[in-house]
C-alpha cells in the first residue's frame, strides 16, 4: 500500500527542547516537501528537497533544520530556536520537482509546546 | 509575492444547495491551480488540478474554473451533502523557474446541514 506516512501523530515538547518529526513514503518520489499549518490558516512551506542530499528553505525555515539522506525519508528537527512551535506539520512528496508534478500529503503531525 | 486569498473563511448551507468558493490570487504568472480538501486534524486530499491552459476541470460533483488573467479560481460543488462538510484549500504553483512550490490560501470551513 504506497502512500506517505508521518510519526508521532502527536508530539509534546518542553520549551527549549529540539523535537524530530518522522516523514517516509514508498511512492519512489525524488521531492519531498515540509509545511507548517496553524489555526485557520494555509500551509506555509518550511523546506523542500527535490533529491537525496539537497534540500532548499522555504519561506519560514528559521528554526528548524532537515536532511535527505535517503529518498524515501524527510525528517524535520524543531529546535529551540522557533520560537512558536505549536502548529500542525504536514508532509508531501512529488515524483520530481517539476511544476507539473502534484503534491500527495501525509496525514499530519500535531507539536504542542507545552 | 505571490498571495492566495480565500473568501469567505467559512460557510454554513443547507443540504443539496450548491456550494461556490472563491480563490484569488495575486500574481497571474501561474503554472497551476490546485484544490484540496482537509478534514478535521488530517492532511490534504487532491480535488482538481487546472492547469494554466485550461478555463476549467470537472470530476463528479465538482467543476472548478481559472481566470488567469483576473486572478480567480472557483469551485463548484453541486447538490452539497452533510458529506462535504470540511475545509477546502486552494494553491497555487509559481512559474516554472520556482520549481514545484505551492502557495496556499487560508481556506473557506464548509458546513453542509442535515
Amino acid at each position: 500500500d504506497g502512500g506517505i506516512t508521518q510519526s508521532p501523530k502527536y508530539l509534546f515538547r518542553k520549551e527549549g527542547q529540539n523535537v524530530t518529526l518522522s516523514c517516509e513514503q514508498n511512492l519512489n518520489h525524488d521531492a519531498m516537501y515540509w509545511y507548517r499549518q496553524d489555526p485557520g490558516q494555509g500551509l506555509r512551506l518550511i523546506y523542500y528537497s527535490q533529491i537525496v542530499n539537497d534540500f532548499q528553505k522555504g519561506d519560514i525555515a528559521e528554526g528548524y533544520s532537515v536532511s535527505r539522506e535517503k529518498k524515501e525519508s524527510f525528517p524535520l528537527t524543531v529546535t529551540s530556536a522557533q520560537k512558536n512551535p505549536t502548529a500542525f506539520y504536514l508532509c508531501a512528496s512529488s515524483i520530481s520537482g517539476g511544476p507539473l508534478n502534484e503534491q500527495f500529503f501525509g496525514p499530519g503531525t500535531r507539536l504542542t509546546v507545552l | 509575492k505571490q498571495e492566495v486569498t480565500q473568501i469567505p473563511a467559512a460557510l454554513s448551507v443547507p443540504e443539496g444547495e450548491n456550494l461556490v468558493l472563491n480563490c484569488s490570487f495575486t500574481d497571474s504568472a501561474i503554472y497551476n491551480l490546485q484544490w484540496f480538501r482537509q478534514d478535521p486534524g488530517k492532511g490534504l486530499t487532491s480535488l482538481l488540478l487546472i492547469q494554466s491552459s485550461q478555463r476549467e476541470q470537472t470530476s463528479g460533483r465538482l467543476n472548478a474554473s481559472l481566470d488567469k488573467s483576473s486572478g480567480r479560481s472557483t469551485l463548484y460543488i453541486a447538490a452539497s451533502q452533510p458529506g462535504d462538510s470540511a475545509t477546502y484549500l486552494c494553491a497555487v504553483r509559481a512559474s516554472e523557474a520556482a520549481g514545484n512550490k505551492l502557495t496556499f490560501g487560508g481556506g473557506t470551513r464548509v458546513l453542509v446541514k442535515p
